[in-house]
């Protein structure tokens, strides 16, 4: 069976600071990933995904970056935090042929002060 | 530009009783739309999909109705229980295109016992 990992579970950072946020996953080999974004009470908003290692497309431009150094992991990050930032970082993996049908990791929730 | 909209925002409805959450599209090029569902705190959950060559799509309680000349679909849920009160996301994708996974605002219903 498949497992998604994200870490932190939680940060509190302050506006300026640098983010690594972290996802990986087991039990699946060459995964699509996704990193989704998530304001409380709000829709999804997907931010990047990628479909092979080193490989990463930006959907939306939020001053944050993605990598995939390894077939099971996927890292959001920024230098800089904004206040806008602040929300549920979420990642999600799908199977190669079917993007539509993702799973989610179990998120983890971002406070920017 | 929002390109899926679901509506109600939120809805309540009786245990046993069936809900209906609607959902209509813009982008022709849509060809595939999974819901999901997210409970508070937690990562969203695939709960069952459709591809436009089909009209409807049934999972046990869950059935989607899909209208494709009026760009319409509907999620619906019936013999509601307490256990189903939860956030409905509505997605659309162009299968076999990019990867992006466009979501709808959300539904938020609650089943009263």
């Amino acid at each position: 069976a498949q497992t998604i990992h994200q870490w932190p579970v939680a940060e509190i950072k302050a506006v300026g600071s640098p983010l690594s946020l972290g996802c990986t996953i087991k039990g699946k080999s060459s995964p699509n990933l996704y990193w989704y974004w998530q304001a409380t009470g709000g829709t999804l908003q997907q931010l990047f995904y990628s479909i092979t290692v080193g490989q990463v497309e930006s959907v939306v431009q939020l001053n944050l970056s993605a990598s995939r150094p390894k077939d099971d992991q996927f890292i959001l990050s920024t230098e800089k935090l904004l206040l806008s930032h602040s929300g549920f970082y979420l990642c999600a993996w799908s199977r190669g042929d079917n993007y539509a049908e993702q799973f989610f990791g179990p998120g983890t929730r971002l406070t920017v002060l | 530009q929002q390109q899926v909209r679901q509506s109600p925002q939120s809805l309540t409805v009786w245990e046993g009783e069936t809900a209906i959450l609607n959902c209509s599209y813009e982008d022709s090029t849509f060809n595939y739309f999974p819901w999901y569902q997210q409970f508070p705190g937690e990562g969203p959950a695939l709960l069952i999909s459709i591809s436009s060559v089909s009209d409807k799509k049934e999972d046990g309680r869950f059935t989607i109705f899909f209208n494709k000349r009026e760009k319409k679909l509907s999620l619906h849920i019936t013999d509601s229980q307490p256990g189903d009160s939860a956030t409905y996301f509505c997605a659309a994708t162009n299968q076999g295109g990019s990867a992006k996974l466009i979501f709808g605002e959300g539904t938020k219903l609650t089943v009263s016992s």
